[in-house]
């Protein structure tokens, strides 16, 4: 069973701070990752997404790499700005059936602070 | 382009009761997936329609259901409401079934009393 888990549960920073949000999943036979932020009360707004095939993404001041050996995948927020406080929560696809079934599984998230 | 639409926003049930959600998905996306959100499990996948068929399914009991129109509109339906069924209930559209990037609508808001 596939288990995606994020590290730090939290994390509180000064603003313009560079910052590395971390995600680990046991199963490597991943299809995709893909990072999302949550607004309090909000549904998810999708960031990046990676395919097993890539090594990383870039989107402004946001960039994500995927090692799927390791099981690893981390965003990377360049200069943080109050506006970017949110939960960030990573997801994998999966497939162990074949075909197209695949399922998303989902980490807990990170929730983040930017102080002004 | 319009985003994800679900309706409604806030709903507040008694135990025992049944709900119905509803979900419309961006212009163009054939494929729709349930996921419901509550602070000790997470995020966890329902189940996904695609082409008016259930593709695939998450472990959840039988009281969870749901159906796809033709417009590719969906709908979720939540049978004798338990306390623990109290969740954020989100619904994400993508453009073809499996893995492709999906794209979420704001939730509705389920507290079960």
């Amino acid at each position: 069973k596939q288990e995606v888990t994020q590290i730090p549960a939290a994390l509180s920073v000064p603003e313009g701070e560079n910052l590395v949000l971390n995600c680990s999943f046991t199963d490597s036979a991943i299809y995709n990752l893909q990072w999302f932020r949550q607004d309090p009360g909000k549904g998810l707004t999708s960031l990046l997404l990676i395919q097993s095939s890539q090594r990383e993404q870039t989107s402004g001041r946001l960039n994500a790499s995927l090692d799927k050996s390791s099981g690893r995948s981390t965003l990377y927020i360049a200069a943080s700005q109050p506006g970017d406080s949110a939960t960030y929560l990573c997801a994998v696809a999966l497939s162990r059936e074949g075909g197209s079934n695949y399922k998303l599984t989902f980490g807990k998230g990170t929730l983040l602070t930017v102080n002004p | 382009k319009a985003g994800v639409t679900q309706t409604p926003r806030y709903l507040i049930k008694t135990r025992g009761q049944q709900v119905t959600l509803s979900c419309s998905p961006i212009s163009g996306h054939r494929s729709v997936s349930w996921y419901q959100q509550t602070p000790g499990q997470g995020l966890q996948f329902l189940f996904e329609y695609f082409s008016e068929t259930q593709r695939n399914k998450g472990n959840f009991p039988g009281r969870f259901s749901g159906r796809q129109f033709s417009n590719s509109r969906s709908e979720m339906n939540v049978s004798t409401l338990e306390l623990g069924d109290s969740a954020l209930y989100l619904c994400a559209s993508s453009l073809w079934q499996g893995p492709y990037e999906q794209y979420f609508g704001p939730g509705t808001r389920l507290t079960v009393t």
